[in-house]
């Protein structure tokens, strides 16, 4: 149980063309999602929280109108990189929250992750 | 400082030898503590989930919460070539806060 896909899984892109990652939790209903960049060798970097139905909650420092997040049911969310450029280059991992009570949820459960390349 | 410490390693073992990885934090607020597990190239991977202190086990991995010391610990015994991964801690308080991630720590297992 607890299935996260991720689509697609690499994406290489000319700079300035938008790319859209989609999210779905696959054998649970996620109320919450979370979006997350990774470079080379760091740890994760917490970019949004998504909420199901409403809007989502930007960390400091993220362009929400650079990085738009779309929450749209209980097991997809969907981000798009606007005018992508070189420097949104990273590895992007979506995770989602299991709505169910008790004491799992406040785990996280991750995607495979997508692996963009701007050129 | 920050929230949660977390030495990066490299930590290189031989085969069958116990692994011990650890995180420090500073918030005496956190309560939920977890373990992921991430392969190159690939998404984290929920390995152990403890909340307030003490031990939990599960197969060669056992997990430690020590909050009087704000100490985490998980230890993996006979380590195999496929433990080989990065081993990041995560915490929160509770009440769906946002998760608090250490570095991670680089682990290789050599046959």
């Amino acid at each position: 149980g607890a299935v996260v896909s991720q689509h697609p899984s690499r994406v290489i892109c000319k700079s300035g063309t938008s790319v859209k990652i989609e999210c779905r939790s696959l054998d649970f209903q996620a109320t919450t999602m979370f979006w997350y960049r990774q470079f080379p060798k760091q740890s994760l970097m917490l970019m949004a929280t998504s909420n199901e139905g409403s809007k989502a909650t930007y960390e400091q420092g993220v362009e929400k109108d650079k990085f738009l997040i779309n929450h749209a049911s209980l097991t997809l969310s969907t981000l798009t990189v606007t005018s992508a450029h070189p420097e949104d280059s990273s590895f992007y991992i979506c995770s989602a929250r299991d709505r169910r009570s008790g004491g799992f949820g406040e785990t996280q459960y991750f995607g495979p992750g997508t692996r963009l390349l701007v050129l | 400082q920050k929230e949660v410490e977390q030495d990066p390693g490299p930590l290189s073992v031989p085969e069958g030898a116990i692994v011990s990885l650890n995180c420090t934090y500073s918030n005496s607020a956190f309560q939920y503590f977890m373990w992921y597990r991430q392969y190159s190239r690939k998404g984290p991977e929920l390995l152990m989930y403890t909340y307030s202190s003490g031990n939990k086990e599960d197969g060669r991995f056992t997990a430690q919460v020590d909050k009087s010391s704000k100490y985490i610990s998980l230890f993996i015994r006979d380590s195999q070539p496929s433990d080989s991964a990065t081993y990041l801690c995560a915490m929160n308080a509770g009440n769906n806060r946002k998760l608090i991630w250490g570095l991670g720590t680089s682990l290789a297992v050599n046959p």
